[in-house]
């Protein structure tokens, strides 16, 4: 399903660089998220919007910071990345009206910090 | 704070066995519920899903749902397992229409032959 996009898939980086992942989609939805994925700890949100105007802190957003540039594009970035953020990222979007709350999953960000 | 547990942390079964993996939830409002597959490699992908009306919900692939109020209980069930149900699986859930999913910790699923 190509709807939600994440690019890049997978990032090898450095202790201390900036690095962005962004997520597009075609699904015409308002609401767009951020999950990153740990063995053990399943999906733990970062950021999300529900428009182009509205950003929220999630329940780890440390570290994180994240931008609306459009509708359809929601990035985030790592500002100066550390290792404990080696992680699988996911972006997700769901529609305005109902079903709120069913989600669509990108294909992931492989992300790894040395 | 709302929450969403999965009891089970690995599940393995042979082929043909009858899988039931247990959801819990916090919250006294309306709960719309989610249970949702990640098979190695790739990204989420929606089983199925409870709103309103029937609670036994069925979903893709033979999965089914229950939906139990007075017992905060939404587990996922499947009579006959196959090598390819091998997957990790989550639920989910809001606690109203302006909160994103919370997730449970995941189950990982080994099926064997």
């Amino acid at each position: 399903d190509a709807d939600v996009t994440q690019t890049p898939r997978n990032r090898i980086t450095k202790t201390g660089k900036r690095i962005m992942l962004e997520c597009s989609q075609t699904k015409g939805h308002d609401r767009m998220y951020w999950y990153r994925q740990d063995p053990g700890l399943g999906l733990r949100l970062i950021y999300y919007s529900f428009d182009v105007k509205d950003i929220n802190k999630g329940e780890i957003s440390d570290g994180y910071s994240v931008s609306r540039q459009a509708q359809a594009k929601f990035s985030l970035s790592l500002e100066s990345a550390i290792p404990n953020q080696t992680a699988l990222y996911f972006c997700a979007t769901s529609p305005q009206g109902p079903p709120y709350n069913e989600q669509f999953f990108g294909p992931g960000t492989r992300l790894t910090v040395l | 704070a709302q929450s969403v547990s999965q009891h089970n942390h690995h599940v393995i079964l042979s082929e043909a066995a009858s899988l039931e993996l247990g959801c819990n939830y916090s919250y006294g409002g309306t709960v719309n519920l989610f249970w949702y597959v990640q098979y190695p490699g790739q990204h989420l992908q929606l089983l199925l899903k409870y709103f309103s009306g029937d609670p036994l919900v069925k979903g893709i692939k033979g999965f089914e749902a229950e939906f139990i109020k007075s017992k905060f209980s939404f587990n996922l069930r499947k009579p006959s397992v196959q090598w390819s149900d091998t997957a990790e699986y989550f639920c989910a859930g809001p606690v109203s229409g302006n909160t994103p999913l919370v997730f449970g910790k995941g189950t990982r699923l080994s099926v064997i032959a």
